[in-house]
């Protein structure tokens, strides 16, 4: 079974900030991971997915995530947030085995203040 | 975007009545999901179909049904409303799964059970 624990519900950032948020994963498999956002009334879309190959995943909108398997972590980074960052994010993991589901974290809600 | 339609967009119904949420998509994609969305609890899976009258449970899965009759239709029935069940629900789908495949999802129903 596979697990997501996103640290820090609430993220608030000043804009042109360092965004960083938070995921750590539990999997009996190597894991598939990803960062999906969530803009208010509306549903998920991708920002980037780790399947195999480079540790180190480039997505939309400036965001980037490195999968570190020794710290069990996939955190999601940007160098300079900007307004349109706020939103919600998840991150979720699925095993390629099994079940082809995703299973999500609770999310983090990003605010960038002026 | 991806051709997913979700109906009733928005729906109020009372304790003990039957519900269905209709998930309805273009892209004849083999995978179709169900998740509720609640705060604090990120996204939860409550069914999903892996082709036509095959269709699995998730973690989340007491007090609902599926049905898929046809590849681009997969409906979410209540048999009997509570409370509990207020929430966001959203449509997803996959052409390959998730393990490696983008899960592309719907603008969500939140059905308030009153």
């Amino acid at each position: 079974a596979q697990s997501v624990t996103q640290l820090g519900s609430h993220v608030s950032v000043s804009e042109g900030a360092l965004v960083l948020l938070r995921c750590n994963y539990s999997s009996s498999v190597p894991p598939y991971l990803f960062w999906y956002v969530q803009y208010p009334n509306q549903g998920l879309q991708l920002l980037l997915k780790y399947t195999t190959g480079a540790t180190l995943v480039k997505g939309i909108n400036g965001f980037e995530a490195e999968f570190k398997k020794s710290e069990t972590s996939f955190h999601l980074t940007k160098p300079s947030a900007h307004m349109s960052d706020a939103a919600e994010y998840f991150c979720a993991v699925s095993a390629y085995t099994g079940r082809r589901a995703l299973t999500f974290g609770s999310g983090t809600r990003l605010q960038v203040q002026p | 975007d991806a051709g997913i339609t979700q109906s009733p967009r928005h729906k109020v119904t009372e304790t003990g009545t039957p519900v269905t949420l209709r998930c309805h998509q273009t892209e004849n994609h083999r995978y179709m999901y169900w998740y509720r969305q609640d705060p604090g609890h990120g996204l939860r899976l409550i069914h999903y179909s892996y082709g036509v009258k095959d269709t699995d449970k998730g973690e989340v899965s007491d007090g609902y049904s599926v049905s898929r009759s046809k590849t681009e239709d997969f409906l979410l029935t209540l048999e009997s409303a509570t409370s509990s069940q207020t929430s966001v629900y959203f449509c997803a789908i996959s052409e390959s799964g998730a393990s490696t495949g983008e899960l592309f999802f719907g603008e969500g129903s939140r059905l308030t059970v009153l």
